[in-house]
């Protein structure tokens, strides 16, 4: 299994610009959610996914989209960057989400919004 | 709403103890642990849930006081390895978002 997935690994944007995140994961779980991380800062939750078809928003939803047409990948979309969302993202998978249970953690996407 | 770790930051000496806490203000269902290298991604080290019990993974443990809405992670004789900064992770409910607190940065020296 290759776990958690994401491309790209690193990534830079002018103001304004949009692109997609992309996460995969190989273990057929139903959970899946999107975190930025900022320097020195704890993981903040954007939006998360119970299952194919079903999104919801976490606390910093603002400037991003999300979708879930399949269980093993969960994109994520910033519609027109800002300064303000360069971070690390990270992409994590959970095998249902019912409490109990670990989350994978994929590698990191590293963003830079000039 | 996010919980409170304490310390932000502490430096042992390998061999040293040294203990992270996590508090909550409101009604936890259980308290998640990682530990994150720098650059790298968290990795998960255990859970523990309302309850008050209490889990080891190698020299590492931690305890859930439910009454105090508090987790203790216990570092014990602390090997270089154990560096890198800690978070605890709260589920109010069972199947509830994660929400993490700002981390600990632990640092080991020879």
């Amino acid at each position: 299994n290759a776990g958690v997935t994401q491309t790209p690994k690193f990534q830079v944007l002018k103001t304004g610009q949009s692109m997609t995140l992309q996460c995969a994961q190989d273990m057929n779980h139903e959970y899946m959610s999107w975190y930025r991380q900022d320097p020195g800062m704890g993981l903040r939750l954007i939006h998360y996914s119970v299952g194919a078809g079903i999104t919801d928003q976490g606390e910093v939803p603002n400037g991003y989209n999300v979708s879930r047409s399949t269980t093993e990948d969960f994109p994520l979309r910033l519609l027109s960057a800002a300064p303000s969302q360069t971070s690390v993202y990270f992409c994590a998978s959970t095998p249902w989400g019912g409490g109990q249970e670990t989350q994978y953690f994929g590698p990191g996407t590293r963003l830079l919004v000039l | 709403q996010q919980p409170v770790q304490s310390p932000q930051a502490v430096i042992l000496r390998e061999g040293e103890d040294a203990v992270i806490n996590c508090s909550s203000s409101k009604a936890l269902y259980s308290v998640h642990w990682y530990r994150q290298k720098h650059g790298e991604a968290p990795v998960f080290l255990m859970i523990l849930l309302k309850g008050g019990e209490q889990k080891g993974h190698e020299k590492i443990s931690a305890s859930f006081n439910e009454k105090k809405q508090q987790s203790s992670l216990y570092l014990t004789a602390s090997q270089l390895s154990y560096s890198g900064t800690y978070f605890c992770g709260t589920e109010k409910a069972a199947g509830n978002k994660l929400t993490f607190g700002g981390g600990t940065r632990v640092l080991v020296k020879p």
